[in-house]
């Protein structure tokens, strides 16, 4: 079974400065990744996604994760915080099988930004 | 952009009452799916739905769930006899194409409180 695993359940940052968001991955063969991002409450809005195209993957506001094999990793990084990203992400694994398709999701990382 | 909606956005119940999530997904979707989040805990595949029937179910979704697509463009989980253990926030996703590389869209979520 593939599973992720989020290294931290709280992250807190100063507005301006870079962000760091961890997340390891389980798989015995290449994964399909995601991080989605949940405001309060709000639903799960889709970040990125790797599906082995690229390595480095550019997702929404700024966000992008790196895929590195060799890690079994899969961190989610922004240059710049900014308030608004205040919110929960969770790294997800996909698998499939037969007419189904789920999702596995990491336990979140809870990201504050402060002034 | 489309949205996945879900009615209502809470929902308090008596316990050992019925009670009927809806959610009105994406519409050229055709892949349906329910997660939980109960407080504090991580996401958790429920259930995924295609061609009007179970793709895929976890051990989670026992006899008191079952799900619908009653029209064209709904998609309810219905749990039959409510338990306090079943109070959580309920996220409806859809999808349009099977694989894993496809993100799934999710609602802003129902929560549930039974009391």
């Amino acid at each position: 079974a593939q599973s992720v695993t989020q290294l931290d359940s709280h992250v807190s940052v100063s507005e301006g400065t870079p962000v760091l968001l961890r997340c390891n991955y389980s798989s015995s063969y290449s994964p399909s990744l995601f991080w989605y991002v949940q405001h309060p409450n709000k639903g799960l809005q889709l970040l990125l996604k790797y599906t082995s195209a690229a390595t480095l993957v550019k997702g929404i506001n700024g966000f992008e994760a790196e895929f590195k094999k060799s890690e079994t990793s899969f961190h989610l990084t922004k240059p710049s915080a900014h308030m608004s990203d205040a919110a929960e992400y969770f790294c997800v694994v996909s698998d499939q099988t037969g007419t189904a398709s789920k999702l596995t999701f990491g336990t979140g990382t809870r990201l504050q930004v402060t002034l | 952009e489309p949205e996945v909606t879900q009615t209502p956005s809470h929902q308090v119940t008596q316990m050992g009452q019925e009670v009927i999530l809806r959610c009105v997904p994406i519409s050229n979707h055709l892949y349906f799916y329910w997660y939980r989040q109960i407080l504090g805990q991580k996401v958790e595949f429920l259930v995924s739905f295609y061609n009007n029937e179970i793709s895929e179910k976890s051990e989670i979704f026992d006899d008191q769930f079952s799900v619908e697509r009653p029209d064209g463009s709904n998609f309810t989980l219905k749990i039959r006899s409510t338990k306090l253990e079943d109070s959580a926030m309920y996220f409806c996703a859809s999808s349009n194409l099977l694989s894993r590389n496809q993100p799934q869209h999710f609602g802003d979520g129902t929560r549930l409180s039974i009391l």
